[in-house]
């Protein structure tokens, strides 16, 4: 019963370092995302795999990179962390429209 | 262009008294419509949503909330809230389609605080 996985839940990063950000689902879903959520934003979306093989970009996408890895893993990348990438980082996955989205439990990063 | 707007984002109210936490959005096409809860530091979970049909929709914990197509409007109420459902609530609008991406945009929360 574990739905969506997200490693890690906390991260500090200095300005310039890079990271993974790993998301795994057990749902067999084809669709995943990713969010960033910050205060007074609501969440905003990064990248987004609608099926294996396939990524596109969000409304946020400059300075990520992701990976569809395979139908269950779909990662983000930072390459260079800047301070305005702290955030809390929300994978989700969805099969249809009308499911709505289940979420992992999300990272919460730092960049100083 | 899709939006949603959730205009209050706190709401304080007392243990055992009513709630509405609005929402309204802007579509020029035909959405599906999403009520999600995010309890503190954990991730957000679907606590209803409205397809087709039935205009009021409800939930397991008591919740419901009525799609009003003339206002375009989704607001949430629960006629008697517990201390538990102290959360952050995020309206949100899906694209209806069949394949591919539909696009979602989440409106930018409602923090419900019962105060004991």
């Amino acid at each position: 019963n574990a739905g969506v996985t997200q490693t890690p839940k906390f991260q500090v990063l200095k300005t310039g370092q890079s990271m993974t950000l790993q998301c795994a689902q057990d749902m067999n879903h084809n669709s995943m995302y990713w969010y960033r959520q910050d205060p007074g934003m609501g969440l905003r979306l990064i990248y987004y795999s609608a099926s294996e093989g396939t990524t596109d970009k969000g409304e946020v996408p400059n300075g990520y990179n992701v990976s569809r890895l395979n139908k269950r893993e779909f990662s983000l990348r930072l390459e260079s962390a800047a301070p305005s990438q702290t955030s809390v980082y929300f994978c989700a996955s969805r099969d249809r429209a009308y499911y709505g989205y289940t979420f992992g439990s999300g990272t919460r990063l730092t960049v100083v | 262009a899709q939006s949603v707007t959730q205009l209050d984002s706190q709401v304080p109210v007392f243990e055992e008294a009513p709630v509405e936490l609005r929402c309204n959005y802007s579509s020029s096409v035909s959405v599906y419509l999403f009520w999600y809860v995010q309890y503190p530091n954990q991730g957000l979970q679907l606590l209803l949503k409205y397809l087709s049909g039935s205009t009021l929709v409800k939930s397991i914990n008591g919740f419901e909330a009525e799609f009003n197509k003339s206002q375009t409007s989704f607001h949430l109420r629960k006629p008697s809230v517990h201390i538990s459902d102290t959360a952050e609530y995020f309206c949100a609008v899906s694209d209806v389609g069949a394949g591919g991406y539909q696009k979602v945009t989440f409106g930018t929360g409602t923090k419900l605080q019962v105060i004991p």
